[in-house]
């Protein structure tokens, strides 16, 4: 009955590898998002799908590569991996209230992947 | 452009005691959310509390409360009886109402310690 899962947890390759992680909602939202999260705990967007429609797509080298093959899943492939890539991927959701009166906007988390890139 | 300060990286509690956290912000808009987030080691996301600008009461939710002063941009979050499982990193985060653009700006978090 998880909200929102990403697969692996953990996620340990060699440079130059690709990889994907994957991510799924049962919550019915039309929203998600990527995140990452570095070493020093900051974290920013990489992109949102609503609808499976790019909404956001934040300044992300192009070998980060979003796939949403419906509302309920996000998926995320990455090229030629790099030793800065290395980070917390956090998956989340969320409702769009543009047009749902009294919906609150808020975005459920995944419990992330920790991916170290050796 | 919307940013979100925590000016305090890393803050210490006494069990059963009450800590506050610091969180302020800067937009041209009326209409948006703030939310605290907890992360604990486990790395999960979880939301804590929102507060939505037009209210001027402030969110509580059990024993995590808010004080939200909008004109000074101000959006802290005030623990009560500070339990051990609530030591985590906190992240402040806000979110326009308007048009398209939904995506949080985060803080870059504090760290509470919660001591036995």
């Amino acid at each position: 009955d998880t909200a929102v899962s990403q697969t692996p947890k953990y996620l340990v390759t060699q440079m130059g590898n690709d990889k994907s992680i994957k991510c799924e909602q049962n919550l019915g939202h039309d929203t998600m998002y990527w995140y990452k999260q570095d070493s020093k705990k900051f974290l920013k967007i990489m992109f949102s799908y609503n609808n499976k429609e790019l909404i956001i797509n934040e300044t992300v080298p192009n070998r980060f590569s979003p796939k949403s093959p419906d509302k309920a899943h996000l998926n995320l492939h990455i090229n030629s991996l790099e030793l800065g890539d290395s980070a917390v991927y956090f998956c989340a959701s969320s409702q769009d209230p543009r047009w749902l009166a009294g919906v609150k906007e808020t975005q459920y988390f995944g419990p992330g992947t920790r991916l170290l890139v050796l | 452009a919307q940013t979100v300060t925590q000016s305090q990286p890393e803050m210490s509690v006494q069990e059963a005691e009450t800590v506050t956290l610091s969180c302020t912000y800067d937009t041209s808009e009326s209409d948006y959310y703030l939310f605290w987030y907890k992360q604990p080691p486990s790395r999960q996301m979880i939301l804590v509390i929102r507060q939505e600008a037009y209210k001027q009461q402030n969110a509580t939710e059990n024993r995590f409360s808010v004080n939200f002063q909008k004109a000074a941009k101000s959006f802290s979050l005030k623990i009560s009886d500070s339990q051990l499982g609530d030591a985590a990193m906190y992240f402040c985060a806000y979110s326009s109402n308007a048009g398209n653009n939904r995506k949080l700006i985060w803080g870059l978090g504090t760290s509470l310690a919660v001591n036995p």
